[in-house]
């Protein structure tokens, strides 16, 4: 058991550019999440699959945001046309729906995005 | 809709000193609750989970008991050291979902 894994761990870029955000969940995880935290907050939920299929979504996803996960493995999240209050941290979970530790989830380190 | 309160900090303790967090939920269902943990520079950790009332999650010496005449879930230490210094968030996961619901998280600083 590696732990979720992201990459990268951080990323600085220009508003307006577009950003791509990868997590590796844990590898028998089906459940993959993305939350958002900003300083001082805590983790806000911005989506959520279940092995490939998008389940839910935030009202908090703007239409700038995008996730995928395709085959039900990794996920990506992209930023298009980024802006100031998109800087955040970006943090993905996986967790499990069966088993004696159902729906725990299990955080990775997170990506810090900076929009400049 | 579903929210988590937590005591605002900083928390400054001395060691060895007893340790409560305070966390107040509201929830339309039944839900999980737990505390996770994030030490400087690092991700959230889960540090114990309650699933019913009256359940009692531990865990290094961490308590939480989930009271649902109070809807309370408290975190509790009897003897912190430096080492706990460290951002701890109180969360819940409402019955019929997936989803975590988090408080705004209670930094702990403790002094040698």
């Amino acid at each position: 058991d590696t732990g979720v894994s992201q990459d990268p761990r951080h990323k600085i870029t220009k508003r307006g550019q577009n950003v791509t955000f990868r997590c590796d969940p844990i590898s028998e995880h089906n459940r993959l999440y993305w939350y958002r935290q900003t300083l001082g907050q805590g983790p806000e939920f911005l989506t959520y699959f279940q092995n490939e299929a998008q389940l839910e979504k935030s009202r908090l996803l703007s239409d700038r945001f995008s996730a995928e996960r395709p085959k039900g493995s990794f996920s990506t999240l992209e930023i298009q046309r980024t802006e100031q209050g998109d800087s955040a941290m970006y943090l993905c979970a996986s967790s499990s729906s069966s088993g004696t530790s159902t729906d725990t989830q299990y955080f990775g380190p997170g990506t810090r995005l900076t929009v400049l | 809709g579903d929210s988590v309160t937590q005591m605002e900090g900083p928390v400054t303790l001395s060691e060895e000193a007893f340790l409560t967090i305070n966390c107040t939920y509201t929830a339309t269902g039944y839900p999980s609750l737990f505390w996770y943990v994030q030490y400087p520079g690092e991700g959230l950790q889960l540090l114990l989970k309650a699933t019913k009332a009256d359940d009692k999650g531990s865990n290094k010496g961490f308590e939480a008991t989930y009271r649902k005449e109070t809807t309370s879930f408290h975190l509790e230490k009897g003897s912190v050291q430096v080492s706990d210094s460290a951002v701890y968030f109180c969360a819940l996961r409402d019955s019929g979902y997936s989803t975590l619901t988090f408080g705004k998280g209670t930094m702990l600083l403790v002094s040698p």
